[in-house]
């Protein structure tokens, strides 16, 4: 059975640092994987997706990378600012997908 | 366009009450997914469609059942409602199966059970 991992669960910043968030997953036979924010009370917002094939995607200040034979994926942060401040998960996709309890970011002014 | 949209945005219900929840795709998408999310936890698959059949299911008790419309919008329907199934629940679309593509959330719709 997949299980998503995310860690740290909470992460708190002064702004303009640079920061990872971390992901791991127990079975590499995945489709691909997708990093999402989600605001307080808030549906879901897609910020990269990651297919199998691929090693990392990259968006703006965001890059996410994914290493399927070690389980892990990593979004990395660049220049933080208080409007990154939000719940970010993970998800990896088989023939469902499956999600990680997420790290709830803090950014400071 | 329009992203995805769900309704309604708020429900309170009481146990046992059935409780019916929408969903409309982004225009061009076929498949359709369902996602329970409690609090502090991240979201459980429920169910997807895909041109109208019914693609996956998930843990979920059969007092949960959803369909998908000729036009691909799709309803969730929980009967029985216990105070557990209080939670926000989200829906997806995917132009494909979702397998290799991005999937799209709406806002989703928040449903206390009291």
């Amino acid at each position: 059975k997949q299980e998503v991992t995310q860690i740290p669960a909470a992460l708190s910043v002064p702004e303009g640092e640079n920061l990872v968030l971390n992901c791991s997953f127990t079975d590499s036979a995945i489709y691909n994987l997708q990093w999402f924010r989600q605001d307080p009370g808030k549906g879901l917002t897609s910020l990269l997706l990651i297919q199998s094939s691929q090693r990392e995607q990259t968006s703006g200040r965001l890059n996410a990378s994914l290493d399927k034979s070690s389980g892990r994926s990593t979004l990395y942060i660049a220049a933080s600012q208080p409007g990154d401040s939000a719940t970010y998960l993970c998800a990896v996709q088989e023939d469902d997908m499956r999600f990680g309890a997420g790290t709830r970011l803090t950014v400071k002014p | 366009d329009a992203g995805v949209t769900q309704s309604p945005t708020h429900l309170i219900k009481t146990r046992g009450q059935h409780v019916t929840l929408r969903c409309s795709p982004i225009s061009g998408h076929k498949s359709v997914s369902w996602y329970q999310q409690v609090l502090g936890q991240g979201p459980q698959f429920i169910f997807q469609y895909y041109e109208k059949e019914e693609r996956g299911r998930g843990n979920f008790p059969d007092r949960f059942s959803a369909r998908q419309f000729p036009n691909y919008s799709s309803e969730l329907n929980v009967n029985a409602l216990l105070l557990g199934d209080s939670a926000l629940y989200l829906c997806a679309s995917s132009l494909g199966t979702g397998l290799i593509d991005t999937q799209y959330f709406g806002p989703g719709t928040r449903l206390t059970v009291l």
